[in-house]
């Protein structure tokens, strides 16, 4: 049972261009969601989260939205850059389940210079 | 500052042995996870201590697995009888609390013969 989905498996970008990462949840008490990052042969690193209370985070060129009614976030970056390209993985929690992390299965991005 | 520490950084080993892994979180952080990533696929969430609360172990897929966590701080994931399927990247984060980002180390890759 896939609590949290990323149903793109990978997804080509320009530089410079917009990216947009897809995410998606079935269990409606999640109240805390995040995004990592991940690069070959490291472990992932946190890039930005976002509480259920929002609807909107930005920092710097990474913004999350979240859309509570669809279950959905999603993470914009722009301008894409060429050391974007990763993986980034989709990650939800709640208090009530003691915030143990569900991660999604990933989307791997590129960005074409 | 030190990161979240894991030892070995790969491991090779025969079917049927039992391999234990090293986790040495970031001082002070009294949350670890433990993560499974086999190839291709997102990370499996395993087992996530809370300071001095009873683990949370429904990650566990099977009871060849086991994990400790002495004194809170360093935590071993013990898998028992391996099996082929074993075979994949273990990795541990530790967050400040429950509802803070995880800080990963770099994993283990685990290989069963």
């Amino acid at each position: 049972d896939q609590q949290v989905k990323q149903n793109s498996p990978s997804l080509s970008v320009q530089e410079g261009r917009i990216s947009i990462l897809n995410c998606d949840y079935t269990n409606s008490m999640f109240d805390y969601f995040l995004w990592y990052k991940k690069y070959p042969a490291e472990g992932p690193t946190f890039l930005i989260s976002i509480s259920s209370i929002k609807d909107k985070n930005e920092d710097g060129r990474f913004t999350v939205f979240l859309n509570k009614s669809a279950k959905h976030l999603s993470l914009h970056i722009v301008p894409s850059q060429p050391g974007d390209s990763a993986v980034y993985f989709c990650a939800a929690s709640s208090r009530g389940g003691g915030f143990k992390t569900i991660f999604g299965a990933g989307t791997r991005l590129f960005v074409k210079a | 500052g030190a990161g979240v520490s894991q030892s070995p950084s790969n491991k090779v080993t025969e079917k049927g042995k039992d391999v234990e892994l090293r986790c040495d979180p970031i001082s002070g952080h009294t949350a670890l996870y433990w993560y499974r990533q086999s190839l291709g696929q997102g990370l499996e969430f395993l087992i996530y201590f809370q300071g001095n609360s009873a683990p949370d172990k429904s990650g566990l897929p099977s009871d060849r697995f086991s994990a400790e966590r002495t004194g809170g701080s360093v935590s071993t994931l013990t898998i028992q009888r391996t099996q082929q399927e074993d075979s994949a990247v273990y990795l541990c984060a530790s967050s400040p609390r429950g509802d803070q980002p995880q800080h990963f180390g770099d994993g283990t890759r685990l290989s069963i013969l």
